[in-house]
């Protein structure tokens, strides 16, 4: 199974401030039509994961445009600007180009 | 407006099973696989199988294969995840969602809890 890492596991974040969030396969996640299926969730405590970002780089409709994501290959990165108490939770990035889908082990993101 | 609404927690005792249901609503049920993924306390999610309403196939991970069943019904748009001879270790939140190659829906989860 494709192994996903991310980094850090734990995040402490000033009001305002960005955070950034990585996630390495241990495969390239480039599926042979081109696509890659990488994608991010945020988890509030006590609720279900929603996904932000879907094919590496697509945001979900209602996200806003200062969550991002990016990379290729095997290297991703999550970004959150101007960070908000709404932004607190657990990030999992998954990859789905290759089966069983696989999660990595979460980020943690708290307010500074 | 689509969505998955889980059935309610559960309660069992080691070595029991559980069946638990997902209904599909606002979009055409075959339209998309369901997969279910779990999470224990305090930890990160694990993928546990999936379904295709369309013809019932149905992929498990290495570790549940011989312990859980994936069904579906397309006359109440509902798919079911049973576990059977459960541990403690299979208390979790359990959780469908929409998808085949990302999980864009997904449903409210469904406590199990497995007593010793």
């Amino acid at each position: 199974d494709v192994v996903m890492t991310q980094s850090p596991l734990s995040l402490s974040v000033s009001l305002g401030q960005s955070a950034s969030i990585s996630c390495n396969s241990s495969d390239s996640l480039v599926y042979p039509d081109g696509n890659t299926f990488l994608n991010w969730f945020h988890q509030r405590p006590g609720h279900a994961p929603r996904r932000l970002i879907y094919l590496s780089s697509t945001r979900d409709p209602g996200v806003p445009d200062r969550v991002s994501g990016s990379g290729s290959g095997s290297e991703f990165t999550l970004q959150i600007g101007r960070v908000g108490p709404e932004d607190v939770g657990s990030y999992f990035c998954m990859q789905a180009t290759f089966w069983p889908p696989t999660f990595g082990q979460g980020t943690i993101v708290e307010i500074k | 407006q689509v969505q998955l609404v889980q059935s309610g927690a559960e309660v069992k005792k080691a070595g029991a099973s559980v069946k638990i249901s997902c209904e599909a609503v606002g979009y055409p049920f075959t339209s998309h696989h369901v997969h279910w993924v779990r999470q224990a306390p305090g930890q990160g999610l694990e993928w546990v199988g999936a379904i295709s309403p369309r013809n019932n196939s149905t992929t498990y991970a290495r570790r549940f294969q011989g312990r859980v069943e994936m069904t579906s019904d397309p006359s109440t748009s509902t798919v079911f995840l049973e576990v059977i001879y459960l541990i403690s270790a299979d208390t979790a939140v359990y959780y469908c969602a929409r998808g085949e190659t990302g999980m864009d829906v997904w449903g409210q989860g469904t406590t199990v809890s497995v007593s010793s």
